[in-house]
């Protein structure tokens, strides 16, 4: 167990709707990470949290938006939702130094119809 | 953009074999992070390195930092029917915060 726990762990929702994907980092991490992984490919980059501040962003679509909360949790939403966005969406967390790992939840699988 | 390259893709091994794969990058690293990923699973670190030159091992896993900065490479001794994953590396580009990841070695192993 990661310590980092992601919900929900499935999520089956329409085109064109809204959802909203929670992370709660392990305790005593102060940065939160989200990576889109779509099937079988490799795991993107969207945005990086660091005590409550966005500190990397990657490839993150304008229909995406991420915030880090006061305790540290973290939520990813997703809207206007297309077939494509259907994809494991990870959150990891790390600790304070710069390069500290990043340990992993066990994903949210996102499935579009 | 910054992208990390794997090799082999995948790989088909008999039980029992060593297994090495690598992970070179255009960028430097100052960190270098290896993870395996089970089917419909988060990724599972395995081994970090900090060091230009750093040989890190973890059971029957070996890792090292390359000298140049740039790569990295993963060593699995003696392999078992359990060690089938997708392997990754990983790391933050040097002045950067991103952790980007590598296109990942998928390694099936044959009993």
């Amino acid at each position: 167990d990661s310590g980092v726990t992601q919900t929900p762990k499935h999520l089956i929702t329409a085109t064109g709707q809204r959802v909203t994907l929670r992370c709660s980092p392990r305790s005593g991490d102060l940065s939160v990470y989200w990576y889109q992984q779509s099937l079988d490919q490799g795991l993107q980059f969207l945005i990086q949290y660091y005590n409550g501040e966005e500190r990397a962003k990657g490839n993150i679509l304008e229909r995406f938006s991420a915030q880090q909360f006061p305790d540290l949790h973290s939520e990813l939403n997703l809207s206007s939702l297309e077939l494509g966005d259907s994809a494991l969406y990870f959150c990891a967390s790390s600790g304070i130094s710069y390069n500290s790992p990043l340990h992993f939840g066990n994903g949210t699988r996102l499935t579009v119809t | 953009g910054q992208q990390l390259n794997q090799s082999p893709q995948s790989m088909f091994i008999q039980e029992g074999e060593d297994v090495s794969m690598n992970c070179t990058s255009s960028s430097i690293f100052n960190t270098w992070l290896w993870y395996k990923q089970d089917p419909g699973e988060g990724p599972v670190l395995l081994i970090a390195l900090y060091k230009a030159g750093e040989l890190t091992s973890n059971g029957r896993l070996t890792a090292q930092f390359g000298i140049t900065r740039k790569d990295s490479f993963l060593n699995i001794s003696a392999s078992i029917p359990s060690d089938v994953g997708i392997y990754f590396c990983a790391g933050p580009p040097q002045g950067t915060y991103k952790y980007i990841f590598g296109t990942g070695t998928r390694l099936k192993v044959l009993a």
